[in-house]
């Protein structure tokens, strides 16, 4: 099965900050990822697909670029409401739809 | 409006069985694909399995966590994704959701979710 390692699993960072969060799959997926952004106590959200597409509705400074192996997600300013936990996920339905570990965002 | 709403969830033994429901409404569920994840307390996301439109073959993937005890199924007639769950472990305690997809290729974004619904297995 495809293992997803995301890096780091938590981060500490200002508002306005830049911030990156690597997906790293331990075989080839071309552009088959996605990213979720879980808020406490909520339902994830889709945020990204097919690597870099950005959802309808989501915030322009959340992107995504990579292919292969190696993914990231870039939020290019953090905002408050931020503060969550995000997910890579693997969306090549002939495969395990298998998520990385989660990435836990919190605001300094 | 796109609305999943899990249902089902419960205190059970281990070992016993539960089913969980997903009736969905706001768009037309037949045309499209399902999947079931659920989380742990303080855990991260999990993949269980998924289902894809009979369009589609209506063909069946479950994680191999879960081969051989869970099943999903899809009732296209009332909207309904079905998570049966059986041989049920304290490990199986989590909040289980079910999400739509919407297939691109071969590739599937989860693009609406539902609010979860918490199995928790204990003696």
């Amino acid at each position: 099965d495809i293992q997803l390692t995301q890096s780091p699993s938590f981060l500490s960072a200002s508002v306005g900050d830049r911030v990156t969060i690597t997906c790293r799959a331990s075989q080839g997926i071309s552009s088959y990822l996605a990213w979720y952004q879980q808020k406490p106590g909520k339902v994830p959200k889709l945020l990204i697909y097919a690597a870099s597409t950005l959802q309808s509705g989501v915030p322009s400074r959340f992107s995504g670029s990579g292919s292969g192996t190696e993914f990231s997600l870039t939020i290019s300013s953090l905002q408050p409401e931020d503060l969550a936990t995000y997910y890579c996920q693997q969306i090549n339905t002939f495969l395990p739809l298998t998520f990385g570990g989660g990435t836990k965002v919190e605001i300094k | 409006e796109v609305q999943l709403v899990e249902s089902g969830g419960a205190l059970v033994q281990p070992g016993r069985s539960l089913r969980l429901s997903c009736t969905a409404s706001g768009f037309t569920f037949g045309d499209f694909p399902m999947s079931w994840f659920r989380q742990a307390p303080g855990k991260g996301l999990e993949w269980i399995g998924f289902i894809r439109s009979e369009a589609y073959g209506g063909t069946i993937q479950h994680a191999a966590s879960v081969k051989g005890r869970f099943t999903i199924s899809r009732d296209d007639s009332k909207s309904i994704a079905y998570l049966q769950m059986n041989s049920l472990k304290a490990e199986d305690t989590a909040v289980y959701f079910c999400a739509r997809g919407d297939v691109v290729g071969v590739s599937c974004r989860f693009d609406y979710w539902g609010q979860g619904t918490l199995v928790t297995v204990s003696p």
